[in-house]
């Protein structure tokens, strides 16, 4: 099956520890993105990356990390400067980075400080 | 600033009837607009994109554009109890240097009454 995979769906941060989320596609789409959701937000753009080894900070990077050194994986990694890191992840992928490209979405991690 | 517009709602229609969802957006470089459907505790899912002014029919589900006055709308017909869900409205703007992400409105809560 083709699609894009989030691990895990759940994490549990104490405060003042990274956590580093998952998202893997097997689309062979060269574009993938991070977003994060709010209650009752929409969702707002973290990091992109339109090829592999680059990647460009989104509206909201402060805190958060990735990299891109393969193209089926995008790695987000939340680190102690985030504020408020308590969210719904969601990391998307599009064929290319051509604005009309559709992105789609993977499952979603929903993280939690405690 | 690169805003997307929405009623949040609750915005109830009766089983069988249209629904009419509205998005106005404040970038008149955008190019491509997508409409997705998010149920509570899931990932969005595309419902719809256009990409030029006028209307585009998809089954139950017509999208129409007016680049003018900045404004998309997404209708229903024959409304379903499963249509239940958050509609979010996403913008993109490909300034020719690739695309940098959607922009996302923060949803329109739609109920469909049995």
């Amino acid at each position: 099956d083709g699609g894009i995979t989030q691990s895990p769906k759940y994490l549990f941060r104490k405060e003042g520890q990274n956590v580093t989320l998952s998202c893997e596609q097997n689309l062979n789409h060269d574009a993938m993105y991070w977003y994060r959701q709010d209650p009752g937000q929409g969702l707002r753009l973290i990091y992109y990356s339109q090829i592999v080894n680059d990647f460009q900070k989104g509206d909201i990077a402060e805190g958060y990390s990735v990299s891109r050194e393969k193209k089926e994986s995008f790695p987000l990694t939340v680190t102690s400067a985030q504020k408020n890191p308590t969210a719904f992840y969601l990391c998307a992928s599009s064929i290319t980075s051509v604005g009309t490209d559709t992105q789609y979405f993977g499952p979603g991690t929903r993280l939690t400080v405690l | 600033q690169k805003e997307v517009e929405q009623n949040s709602g609750p915005l109830s229609v009766p089983e069988g009837a249209i629904a009419s969802l509205n998005c106005t957006y404040s970038d008149r470089g955008s190019q491509s607009f997508f409409w997705y459907r998010q149920y509570s505790g899931k990932s969005p899912e595309l419902i719809m994109f256009i990409y030029s002014n006028g209307d585009k029919e998809d089954g139950r589900f017509t999208a129409q554009l007016n680049k003018a006055s900045q404004y998309v709308s997404l209708l229903i017909r024959d409304s379903q109890p499963s249509d239940s869900a958050t509609y979010l409205c996403a913008v993109n703007c490909d300034s020719g240097g690739g695309a940098d992400g959607l922009t996302f409105g923060k949803g329109t809560h739609l109920i469909i009454q049995p």
